[in-house]
């Protein structure tokens, strides 16, 4: 069975720092993209960035570039998104998926619990 | 980027009843477009993708149709688990885009 598990959210000032990592099991971890889509409070869903199977490429929605950063360990099975000079408007609900898919046409096939993370002072 | 626009935002219906969810892109993206459920305090989950392929495990009232730039969720008889938020999502490109939700509420 499929399992991702986010960890690391909480609450950080404006302008902090904060590391997620998702915990992956029940597939092999190193042969899929693998993304992280967040969700503001009451709001919808908008993906973050996402990483390529041996992390050679990484993409990321505007909004964060320059400010967070994916990666991989595959022997560890783990993602990690690193954000930094974080905003208000980052405070959402992170979620680790699993993509699938031919090339790079990926769709999120499974998705973690998600982990929150609040920006305030 | 692709704008997606979807309609309607809330829509309110009874068991039994047939309900359609539109999206409509920007600009055309073949049949590079998935549906999300997703209930109050948990995660997505995938219904369809490639705009009319049904996940594994998704119940047969749920159908996709559309290509290019509109496209369709339909819930043939509405069960009492289908109240929930839907959205579309393209993977035609990036930055990868969704919905603005679609929220089926109890009539």
């Amino acid at each position: 069975e499929v399992q991702l598990v986010e960890s690391g959210g909480g609450l950080v000032q404006p302008g902090g720092s904060l590391r997620l990592s998702c915990a992956a099991s029940g597939f092999t971890f190193s042969s899929y993209w693998m993304s992280w889509v967040r969700q503001a409070p009451g709001k919808g869903l908008e993906w973050v960035a996402n990483i390529k199977q041996d992390g050679s490429e990484k993409y990321y929605v505007d909004s964060v570039k320059g400010r967070f950063t994916i990666s991989r360990d595959n022997a560890k099975n783990s993602l990690y998104l690193q954000m930094n000079s974080l905003r208000a408007e980052d405070t959402a609900v992170y979620y680790c998926a699993r993509e699938f898919g031919s090339w790079y046409a990926q769709y999120f096939q499974h998705w973690g619990q998600g982990t929150l993370v609040t920006v305030s002072s | 980027a692709i704008w997606m626009t979807q309609s309607p935002s809330l829509l309110s219906a009874s068991t039994g009843d047939r309900v359609t969810i539109s999206c409509r892109m920007s600009q055309g993206i073949s049949s590079y477009l998935a549906w999300y459920q997703q209930k109050p305090g948990k995660a997505p989950e995938l219904l369809i993708y490639a705009a009319s392929t049904l996940q594994s495990g998704v119940p047969s009232r749920f159908s996709g149709s559309g290509s290019g730039t509109d496209f369709t969720l339909t819930i043939s008889c509405l069960q009492s688990e289908d109240f929930a938020t839907y959205y579309c999502q393209q993977y035609y490109s990036f930055p990868r885009t969704f919905g603005q939700g679609t929220k089926v509420e109890i009539k």
